[in-house]
């Protein structure tokens, strides 16, 4: 759980393009996937998040899957919009522990 | 329904002093978790108070300290500050129990800067 790995760092796209941001973690027990975006001056917001049990959830524009078997999950952004501009961070957690982050990645939609 | 607020925003202490931050959470949230954001470390879990208890706690020196009161607010306390002290310090409330375990609000967060 303490293992999360983030990639890639920085990621840039056109608007209207798609991102995709991945995560690997290492604790098979990990029961809590969720993904938060900061922006600049603000603190980490949750924007969405999917449970052990779940391979797939969509929220309008974005979307995170799991693969538990090979121990990683993805944030998919659709229809980018410079709004969309942050730093975002996925966390895992496994049993009664705490969120343990990823190192983040600076996603910047070029108008 | 209002945010985690957290106090100060920001604040420039030098070498050697001691700093305490305070948070309130979301009304009705128990659990309380502080992190230390730093470029180049991420965001680092410190520790968390439930029912003003610490129920977690990362791997941090033991100059930061925390405690909880029965309204639930909390203080970090960090002591003989160093220059790697620097940082923003982020907390976050939630209702520590059953689904909403999981679920973090966070504050703005204090800027520590030390000199």
């Amino acid at each position: 759980g303490e293992n999360v790995e983030q990639h890639p760092s920085t990621l840039s796209v056109q608007e209207g393009d798609s991102a995709v941001i991945k995560c690997t973690y290492s604790d098979s027990a990990s029961n809590y996937f969720p993904w938060y975006k900061q922006e600049l001056g603000k603190g980490p917001q949750l924007i969405i998040d999917i449970r052990s049990n779940v391979g797939e959830k969509k929220d309008q524009r974005i979307a995170v899957t799991l693969n538990k078997t090979a121990k990683h999950f993805s944030l998919h952004i659709t229809e980018t919009q410079p709004e969309d501009s942050a730093v975002y961070f996925c966390a895992n957690r496994f049993g009664a522990n705490n969120l343990f982050f990823g190192t983040g990645t600076r996603l910047t939609v070029i108008p | 329904k209002a945010g985690v607020t957290q106090t100060p925003r920001y604040l420039i202490k030098t070498r050697g002093q001691q700093v305490t931050l305070s948070c309130s959470p979301i009304s009705g949230h128990r659990s309380v978790s502080w992190y230390q954001q730093t470029p180049g470390q991420g965001l680092q879990f410190l520790f968390e108070y439930f029912s003003e208890t610490q129920r977690n706690k990362g791997n941090f020196p033991g100059r930061f300290s925390g405690r909880q009161f029965s309204n639930s607010r909390s203080e970090m306390n960090v002591s003989t500050l160093e220059l790697g002290d620097s940082a923003l310090y982020l907390c976050a409330s939630s209702a520590g129990t059953g689904l909403g375990a999981n679920v973090l609000t966070f504050g703005a967060g204090s800027r520590l800067t030390v000199l």
